[in-house]
């Protein structure tokens, strides 16, 4: 069975950093591409990152994220560093196949980051 | 960035009846579009993705069809266990976005 299961949210204040982690099982990790994507509270999705042919940000992220994967342990990364109250939201890892195809199928069940002094 | 629009915010339908979501796209993405399924306390799930194909497991009820900037999601006989919010999201290009969802709920 395909899974993920990110770890690492918690409560932080502004300008603190985090790094979430997903593992991932049940598939070969290296033939597919993977994403965060967030969900602010009561609020709908919002991709911030995909490690694919190369890596790619939200504008609202980039600078401040890094994303990055662990072929061996089958783990990827969000390193978050500057971290704004308008970031608190769940975050989701999610699988997508590689370029031109980015939907994303599974995702996990979401780590919770709330940024708040 | 190419902005997603989804229509209606809110759909409430009798069970058994059909349910027709919109997703607009404000440029051409072909049919490098999915939809997803969110319940309360739950991770989205994938139901279609290039506008029309259902993803594994996913109930021949939900269909898609679209190209370009407009697309549909179709249940065709409203289950219970329907009750959700629905996304749209376009891959075509970077970067990728999502529709704001529509609320589907029974009447």
């Amino acid at each position: 069975e395909v899974q993920l299961l990110e770890s690492g949210g918690s409560l932080v204040q502004p300008g603190g950093t985090l790094r979430l982690s997903c593992a991932a099982s049940g598939f070969t990790f290296t033939d597919y591409a993977m994403s965060w994507v967030r969900q602010a509270p009561g609020k709908g999705l919002e991709w911030v990152s995909t490690i694919s042919d190369g890596t790619y940000y939200a504008d609202s992220v980039r600078g401040r994220f890094t994303i990055s994967r662990d072929n061996p342990s089958n783990t990827l990364y969000l390193q978050m560093d500057s971290l704004r109250a308008e970031d608190t939201a769940v975050f989701y890892c999610a699988r997508s196949r590689g370029p031109g195809e980015h939907w994303f199928d599974p995702w996990g069940q979401g780590t919770l980051v709330i940024v708040s002094s | 960035e190419i902005v997603m629009t989804q229509s209606p915010a809110t759909l409430s339908v009798s069970p058994g009846e059909r349910a027709t979501l919109s997703c607009r796209a404000s440029q051409n993405v072909d049919v490098a579009l999915a939809w997803y399924q969110q319940k309360p306390g739950q991770g989205p799930r994938l139901l279609i993705y290039a506008s029309s194909t259902r993803a594994t497991g996913v109930p021949a009820r939900f269909s898609g069809s679209g190209s370009r900037t407009e697309f549909t999601l179709t249940i065709s006989s409203l289950q219970s266990e329907d009750c959700a919010v629905y996304y749209c999201q376009q891959y075509s290009a970077w970067p990728l976005t999502f529709g704001g969802g529509t609320k589907v709920e029974i009447k």
